[in-house]
């Protein structure tokens, strides 16, 4: 079964330093990745996905996501914090190429970024 | 905006009872997720429709059902509420069913119980 690991539940960062949020997966064969990032009650939004391809994936907002396959990971950076970053992180896989396929979701990250 | 519709925004009810959330996909997604975000479980993925047909089943109760229907709109319907359905509920679509597409989500459905 594919599953999806945030490591940490709360990041803390100043505004203008580099931030990273970090995730690690279990799947069988190759993986489909996702960072989605949640405002206070608010949905989902989508970030960037990794298939195939460049291990670096640039996404929404200037974030990106590096994906290592020998580490199972695929880290959320990006290079400059501001404050309106701060917002609950989800990583989540989809492990199969065709089918039904629903998204396993991480517990996710609290991104707090003080000024 | 995701183009993703969700109604209603927030519903409070009591236990026993029924009710029914909706959702309309973005124009042109055949996909319908449905997902329940609580503390305790975090975001579980319950069900999804693609293209009127049932696709993928999750950690859906029993005593919870859905459907989508030939406009591609959804319902999701909870049966013999108790306390612990009290979570928000989203809604997501894609425009197929593969791993890779993208989902898109909606704004949500706040259920309380009491």
């Amino acid at each position: 079964a594919q599953s999806v690991a945030q490591p940490e539940d709360q990041v803390n960062v100043a505004e203008g330093n580099p931030l990273t949020v970090k995730c690690t997966y279990s799947v069988s064969g190759n993986p489909y990745l996702f960072w989605y990032v949640q405002y206070p009650n608010r949905g989902l939004q989508f970030l960037l996905k990794y298939i195939t391809g460049d291990n670096l994936v640039k996404g929404s907002y200037g974030f990106e996501a590096e994906f290592n396959k020998s580490q199972t990971s695929f880290h959320l950076k990006k290079p400059s914090a501001l404050v309106s970053d701060s917002a609950l992180y989800f990583c989540a896989v989809s492990g199969i190429r065709s089918g039904n396929t629903p998204l396993v979701f991480g517990k996710g990250t609290r991104l707090s970024v003080i000024a | 905006d995701s183009g993703v519709t969700q109604t209603p925004k927030h519903l409070i009810t009591a236990t026993g009872q029924r009710v029914t959330l909706r959702c309309s996909p973005r124009s042109g997604d055949l996909s319908v997720y449905w997902y329940q975000q609580s503390l305790d479980q975090g975001l579980q993925f319950l069900i999804q429709y693609y293209n009127g047909e049932e696709r993928a089943k999750g950690n859906i109760l029993e005593r919870f059902s859905a459907q989508q229907f030939p406009d591609l709109h959804s319902e999701l319907n909870l049966s013999s509420l108790e306390l612990g359905d009290s979570a928000l509920y989203f809604c997501a679509s894609s425009v197929g069913s593969w791993g890779a597409d993208t989902q898109y989500f909606g704004p949500g459905t706040r259920l309380t119980v009491l």
